[in-house]
């Protein structure tokens, strides 16, 4: 079965400080990985999504970059840290669904990141 | 562009019947998804409409109407682990748009 990872779960960073956050996949190859972030009571906002190795959209304009080195990890990076950046990151992938026909979004356990 | 609508709070008792709507504007559609979520965990998959009608699974269903643009979840028998948000989303292009959620407080 295919199964996700992320880490870490929490972090509290400085502002101005660099930012790591890590998912892999297992049970699966060549998914189709995404970063989300959510704010406190909001929607999802999608910030990159990646099809391939390498191969990375973004979708805000934002201090946040990412890169899939391997078919499945995927890593969201900051050099400095802002204030604006506190948030629920989420990161899931995207199946067919045999039973449905729908594109299912998987996600990770997630990462509440605070910048103080 | 993709926007989604969606009431902020509902609030319903054990036992009864919620509905939540929701209309969507998009430049593409393939369908019409639910996810839930409950408080500090990640979203999970509930359902799906490509099609109109109405799609059931067990206590959940879930309706679509393109030509109006519109889409319901129906959660019936409310459970009080029921609490939780619920957000609709649309996909095009391998990418996921979400609603910005309505909370479901379910009170005994």
């Amino acid at each position: 079965s295919q199964t996700i990872h992320q880490w870490p779960a929490t972090l509290v960073q400085p502002v101005g400080s660099p930012l790591s956050l890590e998912c892999t996949v297992e049970g699966t190859s060549n998914p189709n990985l995404y970063w989300y972030r959510q704010a406190a009571g909001r929607g999802l906002q999608l910030l990159f999504y990646s099809v391939g190795i390498g191969q990375i959209s973004s979708e805000v304009p934002q201090n946040l970059s990412a890169s899939r080195p391997q078919d499945r990890q995927f890593i969201l990076s900051s050099k400095k840290l802002l204030l604006s950046d506190s948030g629920f990151y989420l990161c899931a992938w995207d199946r067919d669904s045999l039973l449905s026909g729908a594109n299912v979004l998987t996600f990770g356990a997630g990462s509440r990141l605070t910048v103080l | 562009g993709q926007s989604l609508e969606q009431p902020s709070e509902v609030t319903a008792v054990e036992g009864a019947i919620v509905q939540i709507n929701c209309t969507y504007q998009t430049s593409g559609f393939y369908g019409l998804s639910w996810y839930q979520q409950h408080d500090g965990g990640a979203p999970t998959f509930l359902s799906y409409n490509a099609l109109d009608g109405l799609e059931e699974t067990g206590r959940f269903s879930s309706f679509l109407s393109r030509s109006d643009s519109y889409g319901y979840l129906l959660l019936q028998e409310l459970q009080m682990k029921d609490s939780a948000s619920y957000f609709c989303v649309t996909y095009n292009f391998n990418k996921f748009y979400f609603g910005s959620g309505t909370k479901l407080n379910v009170k005994p």
